[in-house]
């Protein structure tokens, strides 16, 4: 279906150490967005990718989409408890599909 | 400039109450977006309009739930009668047009009892 599947769901971290999570779909994807939710807040916009193998960079954060167009990752590299929230895909469909969402928590 | 702006912040009411959930949508956003959160089944859409018109509202859970879009300004969902299992965050968003990124309100936290 139009589903979007992410991994892992949540993912526990000691500052400074990297984190992925990873946005898979069985079909091709338009274009995917990614979105931070942190603790007790709303979805906020980070980025969209619309080429194949795609990847940009903010900061510490690197998005990926791949060649096929079927997947995408988020990598943040060296963690800081800023980094703490719910990173969500969202694939586009007429509407927009949100997957689950990955859980990152950062121990200081 | 002001994002997208939701009332009430909090809602808490008895089974059977009628609810109404107000949002604002950035100015010249033409697509607006009604999604429910909760820790069971995550983010849904429940209904998204287009130049005030609802395109989709195949995520409307039933008949108890509805949502109006009067003008390009504001918008309205409301669940007639509520129910526990209706206890979620409650959020609108808004876009310059259906495929561009979203901007959230806040939310509105519904409790049922």
């Amino acid at each position: 279906g139009q589903q979007v599947m992410q991994i892992p769901q949540y993912q526990h971290v000691q500052e400074g150490e990297d984190f992925t999570t990873y946005c898979n779909s069985s079909t091709t994807l338009s274009n995917i967005q990614w979105y931070k939710q942190r603790p007790g807040g709303h979805p906020v916009f980070l980025i969209q990718l619309v080429k194949s193998g795609e990847v940009k960079k903010q900061k510490r954060l690197t998005f990926q989409f791949g060649e096929a167009k079927k997947n995408s990752s988020l990598h943040i590299t060296a963690t800081q408890t800023t980094d703490v929230g719910t990173y969500f895909c969202a694939r586009q469909g007429g509407k927009l599909i949100f997957g689950q969402g990955t859980e990152l928590s950062v121990k200081p | 400039d002001a994002g997208v702006i939701q009332s009430p912040r909090h809602e808490v009411t008895e089974m059977g109450q009628e609810v109404t959930l107000r949002c604002k949508p950035i100015s010249g956003h033409n697509s607006l977006f009604w999604y429910r959160q909760t820790m069971m089944r995550g983010l849904e859409l429940l209904i998204y309009f287009n130049n005030n018109v609802p395109i989709d509202d195949s995520g409307m859970p039933e008949d108890r739930f509805s949502a109006k879009m009067p003008n390009a300004s504001f918008s309205t969902l409301k669940i007639q009668p509520s129910e526990p299992r209706d206890s979620a965050v409650y959020f609108c968003a808004s876009s310059s047009a259906d495929n561009q990124p979203q901007h959230f309100g806040d939310g509105t936290r519904l409790s049922i009892l």
